[in-house]
């Protein structure tokens, strides 16, 4: 049962270009969504983050939009870095706090 | 200021054999959470601590498999009769709180078990 799901294994974009980064879930009672960075052989980096009564997030060249309704969120990077490379995974918590559920991954490769 | 330390890296045991992974949290954390990451997929829970305790262990295989956050020491992953499934990624991340915003949230740098 994948409670949260990133379809695109890859992405490749342009650098200077947008990379749009897209994620489900199935459980509306997730509280916050996050995103992590992650490149090989390192532990994930957390990135932004944003809470379930919102519906925008911005910290510098990212931003996380949520669609409740339509149980979708997405990490938007501008302009896009050829350092961005990396494989970002979505993840959501409960209220309780604690466990993380992950999505899949997409890896992202920003050509110069 | 030392991030989560995880011990060791790298970990090759044989079929059948134990493996400890040990995870020491930031200074300052008392919440740590162990994650396993399969080749080609996400990261999955495993369990989650706090000093002495188990506050959810739902991810948890039924056997062979066991977590303590002792009240002194790092957090200790343990895994009884290694067998060729058990091959993944390990990581552990520590917390100063049940914050579910992630921030603080940190994660160590992960123990790769390889079972030959």
């Amino acid at each position: 049962d994948q409670q949260v799901k990133q379809n695109s294994p890859s992405l490749s974009v342009q650098e200077g270009r947008i990379s749009i980064l897209n994620c489900d879930y199935t459980n509306s009672m997730f509280d916050y969504f996050l995103w992590y960075k992650k490149y090989p052989a390192e532990g994930p980096t957390f990135l932004i983050s944003i809470s379930s009564i919102k519906d925008k997030n911005e910290d510098g060249r990212f931003t996380v939009f949520l669609n409740k309704s339509a149980k979708h969120l997405s990490l938007h990077i501008v302009p896009s870095q050829p350092g961005d490379s990396a494989v970002y995974f979505c993840a959501a918590s409960g209220n309780q706090g604690g466990k993380l559920i992950f999505g899949q991954g997409t890896e992202l490769s920003v050509k110069p | 200021n030392a991030g989560v330390m995880q011990n060791p890296r790298h970990l090759v045991r044989r079929r059948g054999q134990e493996a400890r992974l040990r995870c020491s949290p930031m200074k300052g954390h008392s919440h740590v959470y162990w994650y396993r990451q399969l080749p080609e997929e996400g990261l999955k829970f495993m369990v989650y601590l706090q000093k002495e305790n188990i506050i959810d262990e739902s991810g948890m295989p039924k056997e062979r498999f066991s977590a303590e956050f002792p009240k002194e020491g790092p957090s200790i992953l343990r895994i009884q009769q290694v067998v060729r499934g058990d091959s993944a990624a390990y990581f552990c991340a520590s917390s100063p709180n049940r914050d579910s915003s992630g921030y603080g949230y940190t994660f160590g740098s992960g123990t790769r078990l390889t079972v030959v």
